[in-house]
């Protein structure tokens, strides 16, 4: 069965340092995959998304993610983290007419 | 475009009480998926609709039911409410033959 894994359920960062939020799936085909963001209190907002060909995958507010077969994993990048960066983000696969979300990371910003 | 739109943005019910909530997709598209997120299980997909057809249903139970209407808008009810129904509850809508899902900014249900 699809699934998707984020391992890090809480990460704090200093602002300006870079970022990676860890996200790896399960399927035995090239899978759809997806980064969201979660302000408080609010929907999710998509950051980036794969779905084939180049495996560096740019997104809004200058988020990156790369997709590697050989370790199953969609990895979100920022080189430079800003304090407004500071939420709950999510790794998702689509599977059939839905999404299979991960657990979440929760992002703290120090000052 | 407007983006999707849930009402009510909050609701306070009582155990054993039944509750509606209601999801405006995007206009132009016509799937409408929710989901229901709490602190313990995460998100987890409900139900899903095109063009007024349930195509994939969630593993919750029959308490949990939803339609969608003939110009795509959407509504989910609970009834007999439990207070492990406390969650916030999000629509999703996406365009067809796309994977893209545009997210509400969900009805917080709180039972008491």
């Amino acid at each position: 069965a699809q699934s998707v894994t984020q391992p890090d359920i809480h990460i704090t960062v200093s602002e300006g340092a870079s970022l990676e939020l860890r996200c790896n799936y399960s399927y035995g085909a090239t899978p759809y995959l997806f980064w969201y963001v979660q302000s408080p209190g609010q929907g999710l907002q998509l950051l980036l998304k794969y779905f084939s060909g180049d495996t560096l995958v740019q997104g809004i507010k200058g988020f990156e993610a790369e997709f590697k077969r050989s370790q199953s994993s969609f990895n979100l990048r920022k080189p430079s983290v800003h304090w407004s960066d500071a939420a709950e983000y999510f790794c998702a696969t689509s599977g059939t007419y839905k999404y299979i979300f991960g657990t979440g990371t929760r992002l703290k910003v120090l000052a | 475009k407007a983006g999707v739109t849930q009402t009510p943005r909050y609701l306070i019910k009582t155990r054993g009480q039944q509750v509606t909530l209601s999801c405006s997709p995007i206009s132009g598209h016509r799937s409408v998926s929710w989901y229901q997120q709490t602190p313990g299980q995460g998100l987890q997909f409900l139900f899903e609709y095109f063009s007024e057809t349930q195509r994939n249903k969630g593993n919750f139970p029959g308490r949990f039911s939803g339609r969608q209407f003939s110009n795509s808008r959407s509504e989910m009810n609970v009834s007999t409410l439990e207070l492990g129904d406390s969650a916030l509850y999000l629509c999703a809508s996406s365009p067809t033959g796309s994977n893209e899902q545009y997210f509400g900014p969900g009805t917080r249900l709180t039972v008491t």
